[in-house]
């Protein structure tokens, strides 16, 4: 099955430095990715899409010079938070679509788990 | 507008006991539906998905759901749950590019 692989599962920083997350496509071509934040006990809450070769699509609300996406190829995304706060810390996961398959469901990583201390 | 409600914040089975786990959507058009399953510090695995067809699909780890477009659910279903079974689980609807979920139903099983 598509497989989505994230690294790292966990990362602790400093306040102040910036770190970077990378979400593949392990065995499928994905054109489009997404980025999720995710809050204890919340739901899913979308930061943007990343397109391959083009700029991302943030949602409303999340500050693109804060969240820098980046898609250079068809298996990789990745997303460096910039001069990460304490408020920066959360849970973080990526998904992508199979293009090549008709209706593909999400494909999940097991998500990032960033603490800034 | 498009949007997936799974009412039950929190539901608590006893182990062996049948499950139901609720989830309504709001879509004009055909909806494609999933149920994911979340563990602790983990991603979301699919555990089933709807396109079209027989409405009673049959997912992973012995789940169900049936769609239901007159009543606009697509309901999660287990006849026994295993402890292991204890997560979070999300319904999730796609619009063609969109994916909108639900905001999630935790699951607690009891010996």
């Amino acid at each position: 099955g598509a497989v989505v692989s994230q690294h790292p599962s966990r990362v602790i920083c400093k306040s102040g430095t910036s770190v970077k997350i990378e979400c593949r496509s392990l065995d499928f071509q994905a054109t489009t990715m997404f980025w999720y934040r995710q809050f204890p006990k919340k739901s899913l809450m979308l930061m943007a899409t990343s397109n391959e070769g083009s700029k991302a699509t943030y949602e409303q609300g999340v500050e693109k010079d804060k969240f820098l996406i980046n898609h250079a190829s068809l298996t990789l995304s990745t997303l460096t938070v910039t001069s990460a706060h304490p408020e920066d810390s959360s849970f973080y996961i990526c998904s992508a679509r199979d293009q090549g398959a008709h209706n593909s469901p999400l494909h999940f990583g097991n998500g990032t788990r960033l603490t800034v201390t | 507008a498009q949007s997936v409600t799974q009412p039950d914040i929190h539901i608590t089975v006893s182990e062996g006991a049948s499950l139901e786990l609720r989830c309504n959507y709001s879509y004009g058009a055909t909806p494609y539906l999933f149920w994911y399953v979340q563990s602790p510090g983990q991603g979301l695995q699919l555990l089933l998905k709807y396109f079209s067809g027989d409405t009673l699909v049959q997912g992973i780890k012995g789940f169900e759901a049936e769609f239901k477009r007159s009543q606009s659910s697509f309901h999660l279903r287990k006849p026994s749950v295993h402890w292991s079974d204890a997560a979070e689980y999300f319904c999730a609807l796609n619009t063609g590019n969109q994916f909108y979920f639900g905001t999630g139903t935790s699951l607690t099983v009891i010996p």
